[in-house]
């Protein structure tokens, strides 16, 4: 596997439900992110975790709650979510210095809540 | 004000016509700027850097104005595979204070 894998590609959910995205990165980064895309509105940052460690919550709700095990690993775990949360989130890496940070992204997860 | 402003579209131009999108930025502290591509339903992939010098690569040339605070990509001699949504972005403050514009959608059509 290269690059940026996510997992499910689609997935469907009840506002009820709880579900967990998952982002894996082959690519050695230090750097992982979840960005929200909703239709003809810019990327949302979500969370960023530099070397594991979460360093920006652009205050996301609650019932989103990341983890990141491992530099080359992140989850975002979905509970009791609302219909306006339905949209595609992606997964990134990058390797973050000083003036440059050049994002790769995953396939993305596009979510359905009902 | 959005912090990263393009024009939504759509373009639609015929095969091999020259075709140029701007986009402005409201930060004066951005430090790099960045194009990248989206197909439907794909991810965003990066296309090209922005260099204050301008540049070049094949029939894309990027362009940078900070006094102005805008963005320009110019694409030569139109394919249909360039069909896509080309979305701009600035990088300024800590290196993940990346800022997404909201896509310029291009069809070119036969």
């Amino acid at each position: 596997e290269t690059g940026v894998t996510q997992t499910p590609r689609h997935l469907v959910m009840g506002m009820t439900n709880k579900k967990s995205l998952k982002c894996e990165q082959h690519l050695g980064h230090n750097a992982m992110y979840w960005y929200k895309q909703s239709a003809k509105k810019p990327l949302e940052l979500m969370f960023v975790y530099n070397f594991k460690e979460q360093t920006e919550n652009n205050s996301v709700p609650s019932r989103f709650s990341p983890e990141c095990p491992n530099s080359s690993h992140l989850f975002l775990h979905l509970h009791t979510l609302q219909p306006e949360d339905s949209a595609l989130y992606l997964c990134a890496s990058s390797q973050e210095s000083p003036g440059a940070n050049v994002l790769t992204f995953g396939a993305g997860s596009r979510l359905t809540v009902l | 004000r959005k912090e990263v402003e393009q024009d939504p579209g759509p373009f639609n131009v015929p095969e091999g016509a020259t075709v140029a999108f701007n986009c402005t930025y409201s930060n004066s502290a951005s430090q790099s700027f960045f194009w990248y591509r989206q197909d439907c339903r794909k991810e965003p992939k990066l296309l090209m850097s922005v260099y204050s010098s301008g540049n070049e690569d094949g029939r894309f040339t990027a362009q940078l104005n900070r006094a102005s605070q805008y963005i320009s990509l110019l694409i030569r001699d139109s394919k249909l595979s360039d069909s896509a949504t080309y979305l701009c972005v600035a990088l300024s403050g800590s290196a993940r204070q990346l800022t997404f514009g909201s896509g310029t959608q291009l069809t070119v059509l036969p």
